[in-house]
């Protein structure tokens, strides 16, 4: 069974661009959560996904947003980015019966903003 | 919200020998108390789990206590071997729905060094 695919791996933009990462959770999952890893902040959340509906949001501004899609592949975007968005990003996925909290994590995609 | 301490933030070990990190937190309505290890350039990967209606939890050489009075929960593994190197998460959640979905609070990491 594979696990939770998160693309592009590595990317490196400027500040004041935007990016678009991409998650496609295990199959038979339908709630996808995003988390943000910093060696400062450690691992802080984002925002969950279930049904193409947000149903859970963490304390990150406005420029943080997220979508699900109806095969539960989920995207997270970044605009005006900033030096401090450098982070490690995770997709997380759950089977979401009676909501037991167990997450998979993916690999990760890790962002460079220079 | 909910707040999750972890300790000690390193821990080094010789093979064979035990190792305990404990967390401790703050929301009295938490119910599910996972703890994941993240090798080097991956993502966290869940290792046990315990849940508020169970105290002790086991699985080989790893186990996981919880005290829901004194709200502290540890992770022990015993007979460490060089590949449990790895950096240890506790995290705290609320599991069944409401405000809860999808989300975990972590703890702040524990770097295990097991020494051959």
């Amino acid at each position: 069974k594979a696990g939770v695919t998160q693309t592009p791996r590595y990317l490196i933009k400027t500040r004041g661009q935007q990016v678009t990462l991409s998650c496609s959770p295990i199959s038979g999952h339908r709630s996808v959560s995003w988390y943000q890893q910093t060696p400062g902040q450690g691992l802080q959340f984002l925002f969950e996904y279930f049904s193409e509906t947000q149903r859970n949001k963490g304390n990150f501004p406005g420029r943080f947003s997220g979508r699900q899609f109806s095969n539960s592949r989920s995207e997270m975007n970044v605009s005006t980015l900033e030096l401090g968005d450098s982070a490690l990003y995770l997709c997380a996925s759950s089977l979401d019966r009676s909501n037991t909290g167990e997450l998979f994590f993916g690999e990760g995609s890790r962002l460079t903003v220079l | 919200g909910e707040n999750v301490e972890q300790h000690p933030s390193t821990l080094s070990v010789q093979e064979g020998d035990s190792a305990v990190i404990k967390c401790t937190y703050s929301d009295s309505a938490s119910n599910y108390f996972p703890w994941y290890k993240q090798e080097l350039g991956k993502g966290p990967q869940l290792i046990i789990d315990i849940r508020s209606n169970v105290g002790e939890k086991k699985d080989q050489r790893i186990a996981v206590t919880l005290n829901k009075t004194a709200k502290h929960f540890s992770l022990h593994i015993t007979e460490t071997q060089p590949e449990d190197s790895a950096v240890y998460f506790c995290a705290a959640s609320k599991g069944a729905g409401g405000t809860s979905y999808g989300k975990l609070t972590f703890g702040q990491g524990t770097i295990l060094t097991v020494h051959p």
